[in-house]
């Protein structure tokens, strides 16, 4: 299986400030086909996970701009331009590159 | 609107069976994936296997091969997962979730707390 690490695994961010998510994964997810099948998801408090990026560094529908991602082959980070109270949650990476498809720990984000 | 709605929370005893259901609407259920994912209390997500409605074809992860059957049924736009002999172990929250752009559509969830 493709082992998805996150790092940090919390941070605590005072509004108005960047944040950045890290996450590796053990094999390239980077497909024949030109994609890299690499997704963020943010889990609020009390609901269900929800998309933010989709393949490596596309933005979701309705997902504000602040959010961005970006990397390579394994090496991928999640940027939060300018944080606000509303991001608070557990982020997750998770691979499609390959079966079975696998998240990260996830990354507890609190506001300062 | 395009949506995932599953059944609710269960509570059942260590051995017994249950199936739970994940109900597409808004889109054409047959085309897209749904996939099962798994959350323990206080863990992270863990994902389980998917099933393309359209012809039933799965795939599991290894770590829930046999202990787990995804099915789904077209006719009613279903999707199920169902254990035949539950343990504690099995406690958790169980989504279901589309595969479009990626895990695009989530259900709210079904809490399943299995306890004798």
């Amino acid at each position: 299986d493709i082992v998805m690490t996150q790092t940090p695994l919390s941070l605590s961010v005072t509004p108005g400030q960047p944040a950045s998510i890290s996450c590796k994964s053990t094999e390239s997810l980077l497909h024949s086909d030109g994609r890299t099948y690499l997704y963020w998801f943010l889990q609020k408090p009390g609901q269900s996970p929800h998309l933010l990026i989709y393949e490596l560094s596309s933005r979701f529908p309705g997902v504000p701009e602040r959010f961005s991602a970006s990397g390579s082959e394994t090496d991928f980070t999640l940027r939060i331009s300018r944080v606000e109270a509303e991001d608070i949650g557990i982020y997750y990476c998770m691979q499609s590159r390959q079966l079975p498809y696998t998240f990260g720990q996830g990354t507890k984000l609190d506001i300062k | 609107e395009v949506q995932l709605v599953q059944s609710g929370v269960e509570v059942k005893k260590p051995g017994e069976s249950l199936k739970i259901s994940c109900q597409g609407s808004g889109y054409s259920f047959t085309t897209y994936w749904i996939a099962w994912v798994r959350q323990m209390p206080g863990g992270g997500l863990e994902w389980m296997g998917i099933i393309f409605p359209g012809d039933s074809t799965t795939k599991y992860s290894p770590s829930f091969q046999g202990q787990v059957t995804i099915s789904a049924d077209k006719s009613i736009n279903a999707a199920y997962l169902q254990w035949t002999s539950l343990k504690a172990s099995d406690s958790a929250t169980y989504y279901c979730a589309r595969y479009g752009r990626g895990m695009d559509v989530w259900g709210q969830g079904t809490a399943v707390n299995v306890s004798s």
